[in-house]
């Protein structure tokens, strides 16, 4: 079983919508959390950093964990065809460990 | 933001041969450099991790002797893919922390380097 389960899509949404990404995970010890978003054929690029349970909201990106679900979510508002990329979900059991990523989700928003 | 940079960003080479891949931190010193491995489709898998004037730790699984890692500055760590064959053809990234960590403790990943191995 792998520590970190992310559904690899493709998901495709209508320009607008709103979407859910989320990722599953074993290990209880893991407590920082991050969302990264690539581009084909680019590296990832860091879009929302959690520590521990609870949400945080840059803009129209909302990042939930629930560590008692070992559950974690990004919710994307208003979808833009420029959000069109595969979205990586992150995790390490402390600051500045060993980053263990989700298999990525590929989003396609269609205007 | 923090600019890391990688070069070549695709190389071709034929079985046998050896292939250096740099990663740049541009506008930051990174004491701490990691080289991961991607496959079409597939997550980021941790190769090794590598600090400023020491040997890599490498993650289990990956042979040191045919990835050989050199951080000798602050700003600068090479991947080298000796011997390759086709089997090591994939998208290496490579991503830089600054010395000090912040609350965020962000790695900056560069763009990738894609390596075919005919």
């Amino acid at each position: 079983q792998k520590e970190v389960e992310q559904d690899p899509g493709p998901l495709s949404v209508p320009e607008g919508a709103i979407v859910s990404l989320n990722c599953t995970y074993s290990n209880s010890a893991f407590q920082y959390f991050m969302w990264y978003r690539q581009y084909s054929r680019k590296g990832p690029e860091l879009l929302m950093y959690t520590y521990s349970s609870g949400n945080k909201e840059d803009g129209r990106f909302t990042a939930q964990v629930d560590k008692s679900s070992k559950y974690i979510s990004l919710f994307i508002r208003d979808s833009q065809p420029s959000d069109s990329a595969t979205y990586l979900c992150a995790m390490s059991r402390n600051q500045g460990g060993k980053l263990i990523f989700g298999q990525g989700t590929e989003l396609s928003v269609k205007p | 933001g923090a600019v890391v940079s990688q070069h070549p960003s695709r190389v071709i080479c034929k079985s046998g041969t050896s292939v250096k891949i740099e990663c740049r931190s541009l506008d930051f010193q990174a004491t701490t450099m990691f080289w991961y491995r991607q496959f079409p489709k597939q997550s980021l898998m941790l190769m090794a991790t590598s600090n400023e004037g020491s040997k890599a730790t490498y993650e289990q699984g990956v042979e040191k002797d045919k990835f050989l890692i050199n951080h000798a500055s602050l700003t600068l760590s090479t991947l080298t893919v000796t011997s390759a064959h086709p089997e090591d053809s994939s998208f290496y990234i490579c991503s830089a922390r600054e010395g000090t960590p912040e609350f965020t403790d962000t790695q900056y990943f560069g763009p990738g380097t894609r390596l075919t191995v005919l």
